[in-house]
């Protein structure tokens, strides 16, 4: 079985700055995808940014990159330039990539990350 | 841009009630997902469909819950007795057929609140 922990329940970070959300994972899988979701209070479920396993270049997507260690099992998210807009529950997710696993979403217990203005 | 659409936003219903929550998923796209978010809590699997049938459902996916494609484009979800602890906001998701398309999209989800 696969785990997701999030040790920050919540985090804030000032208008401009950069924060970073930490997540970690265990499993034995070796092919496998990882996600981080954004909910904000309309409780919408957003795709921010994902990394495939196999792949060891992190991924980046505007101002969201990852710091991905697959031998430490940790995916972080990094968001540079903080914006209002920002503000959300923020959830890690992991998914198995294969048949048997049925691809079904594994997610963290979320970091709520608050932008002050 | 397609999306997956959830009906209805909010359902209040009284313990022991059957309720159906309706889901339209994007038009090519074969694999659904129902997941569950209790208020303040981490989201979580309940059941996964393809090819008309579950393919694999969780713990909490127990004799009370079912799912269904009744007509080729929508995808329900029925508590069959509902009970209190089943106040959640309710997921559903979908994939592409192209397992390479490897991203979930989510419906705005139907909040369930049980008296």
């Amino acid at each position: 079985a696969q785990t997701v922990t999030q040790s920050q329940p919540e985090m804030s970070v000032q208008e401009a700055e950069t924060v970073t959300l930490s997540c970690t994972y265990d499993t034995s899988e070796n092919n496998y995808y990882l996600f981080w979701y954004k909910q904000p209070p309309s409780r919408q479920m957003i795709l921010v940014i994902r990394q495939e396993a196999y792949k060891q270049q992190n991924a980046t997507e505007n101002r969201f990159s990852v710091n991905f260690q697959k031998a430490a099992k940790s995916f972080s998210l990094k968001i540079s330039d903080s914006q209002l807009g920002d503000t959300a529950m923020y959830f890690c997710a992991f998914m198995v990539n294969s048949g048997g696993s049925n691809y079904k979403l594994t997610f963290g217990k979320g970091t709520l990350l608050t932008v002050n203005p | 841009e397609p999306e997956v659409t959830q009906t209805p936003s909010h359902q209040v219903t009284q313990m022991g009630q059957e309720v159906i929550l309706r889901c339209v998923p994007i038009s090519n796209h074969l694999y659904f997902y129902w997941y569950r978010q209790i208020l303040g809590q981490k989201v979580e699997f309940l059941v996964s469909f393809y090819n008309n049938e579950i393919s694999e459902k969780s713990e909490i996916f127990d004799d009370q819950f079912s799912v269904e494609r009744p007509d080729g484009s929508n995808f329900t979800l029925k508590i069959r007795s509902t009970k209190l602890e089943d106040s959640a906001m309710y997921f559903c998701a979908s994939r592409h057929r192209d397992l390479k398309i490897n991203e979930q999209f989510f419906g705005p989800g139907t909040r369930l609140t049980v008296l």
